[in-house]
């Protein structure tokens, strides 16, 4: 079992709609997760971390943490075309970042 | 300029050449990474140091070799290049006294091919 599963197939989304990704993740000692931004050909750039359960809001995203599931998610509200990128969740445990294949959102203008 | 920089951006290389790639950072951190990222595979970790002295493997690392040179140079070898390694390789840095609170800060990225 890879340490942090993303499953989901590209997301499209119409511009203004809620854009919602998934994660999950098999090392109960993760202590930190990061949801990070990636455009194709580019560098992954971070837009959110979560250390604790429950919900952390940083603009127009919004991530969820629940550590007894093991899982954790991203939410993107009112949706832009500059959105479009494939998102990588990752998790922080034996002094190592593991980071999950991705997940490519695509905003329908 | 760039806070992390990575040389060369792309390079072409044939089977069995040894090849070197530098990572350099102005940022001032102690702990850096280099990931190889793959279609369909995400990033993995190749090797990761946590100051000059210290050099661990990741979970990809037969093949490659590291060497910490300064605190703000990490440079990634690839001993004898073979077609596998064709991939995009990405330095990262990270700094602070919580390690698992730590932003990682990706450099551009390496696209290699190896023919």
């Amino acid at each position: 079992q890879k340490e942090v599963e993303q499953n989901s197939g590209p997301l499209s989304v119409p511009e203004g709609a809620i854009a919602s990704l998934n994660c999950t993740y098999s090392d109960r000692g993760s202590q930190s997760f990061f949801w990070y931004r990636q455009y194709s050909g580019k560098s992954p750039e971070l837009i959110m971390s979560i250390y604790s359960n429950g919900d952390k809001e940083d603009g127009r995203f919004t991530a969820q943490l629940n550590k007894a599931s093991q899982y954790v998610s991203l939410l993107i509200r009112d949706s832009q075309p500059s959105d479009s990128a494939t998102y990588l969740c990752a998790a922080y445990g034996n002094n190592r970042l593991a980071f999950g294949k991705g997940n490519q959102v695509v905003v329908i203008p | 300029d760039a806070d992390v920089t990575q040389t060369p951006r792309n390079r072409i290389t044939k089977t069995g050449k040894r090849i070197m790639l530098e990572c350099s950072q102005t940022k001032g951190h102690d702990r850096m990474y280099w990931y190889r990222q793959d279609p369909g595979l995400g990033l993995r970790l190749i090797y990761y140091s946590f100051d000059v002295k210290d050099i661990n493997k990741g979970e990809i690392s037969d093949g490659y070799s590291v060497s910490r040179q300064a605190q703000a140079k990490f440079s990634l070898s690839l001993e004898s290049a073979i077609p596998n390694q064709t991939a995009l390789y990405f330095c990262a840095t990270s700094g602070g006294s919580r390690s698992y609170q730590e932003t990682q800060y990706f450099g551009p990225g390496t696209r290699l091919l190896v023919l």
